[in-house]
């Protein structure tokens, strides 16, 4: 079945360093991918998204992008914040008797120090 | 404009029990689906609903059951509750049907406690 995996935290920076997350994925045909963060006592909220290889998702500084030659869709940002610290789950979507159903990684937790 | 709601926020419960979990979607999405998050095996898929019918359903035991109106509120309720089913769970809205791929917006969840 669909699959993915992400880096395991917690990723502990100090402010203004440079962020990955690596999350790497196995799928049937050609899925979406997703990067959702999750603030502390909230839901999670899409953060970007790629529908196709070489497809770059960004938003608030982060990017991502969509390399299906190496099955990966890993997070960066240039600098972090504090306001930064949340868990960060990659996911993606495949189609399944016409529906789209969505698998999700465990979880990457960052700190991020001043 | 009103975010996804679910209540109770936080549920206390013991072993045997039932329980059932309500989310309210917003305004205008039709699209509900349902997820078990924990600490160990992440965030699970637990089904999906549209129109009233259940579309989708991940690799949950039939313990595990939902229904939602026809006003788009939904609610899952888990039977003869199991230590192991404490977890976040959290209700996500969209606004289009299953086979569109739709942004999801997730509610804050219930927290569940199986004592």
């Amino acid at each position: 079945g669909d699959s993915v995996t992400q880096m395991e935290g917690p990723v502990t920076l100090s402010e203004e360093a440079f962020l990955t997350i690596n999350c790497t994925y196995t799928a049937t045909g050609y899925p979406s991918l997703f990067w959702y963060v999750q603030y502390p006592g909230e839901g999670l909220q899409l953060l970007l998204k790629a529908t196709k290889a070489d497809d770059k998702g960004s938003n608030k500084g982060f990017e991502a992008t969509y390399r299906k030659e190496t099955t990966s869709f890993h997070l960066e940002k240039g600098s972090v914040q504090v306001s930064d610290s949340a868990v960060y789950f990659c996911a993606l979507t495949t189609t399944s008797g016409g529906s789209y159903i969505p698998t999700f990684g465990r979880g990457t937790s960052l700190i991020v120090h001043p | 404009k009103a975010g996804v709601t679910q209540t109770p926020r936080y549920l206390i419960k013991t072993r045997g029990q039932q329980v059932t979990l309500s989310c309210s979607p917003i305004s205008g999405h039709r699209s509900v689906s349902w997820y078990q998050q924990t600490p160990g095996q992440g965030l699970q898929f637990l089904f999906e609903y549209f129109s009233e019918t259940q579309r989708n359903k991940g690799n949950f035991p039939g313990r595990f059951s939902g229904r939602q109106f026809s006003n788009s509120r939904s609610e899952m309720n888990v039977s003869t509750l199991e230590l192991g089913d404490s977890a976040l769970y959290l209700c996500a809205s969209s606004k289009g049907t299953p086979t569109t791929n739709e942004k999801l917006f997730f509610g804050s969840g219930t927290q569940l406690s199986v004592l």
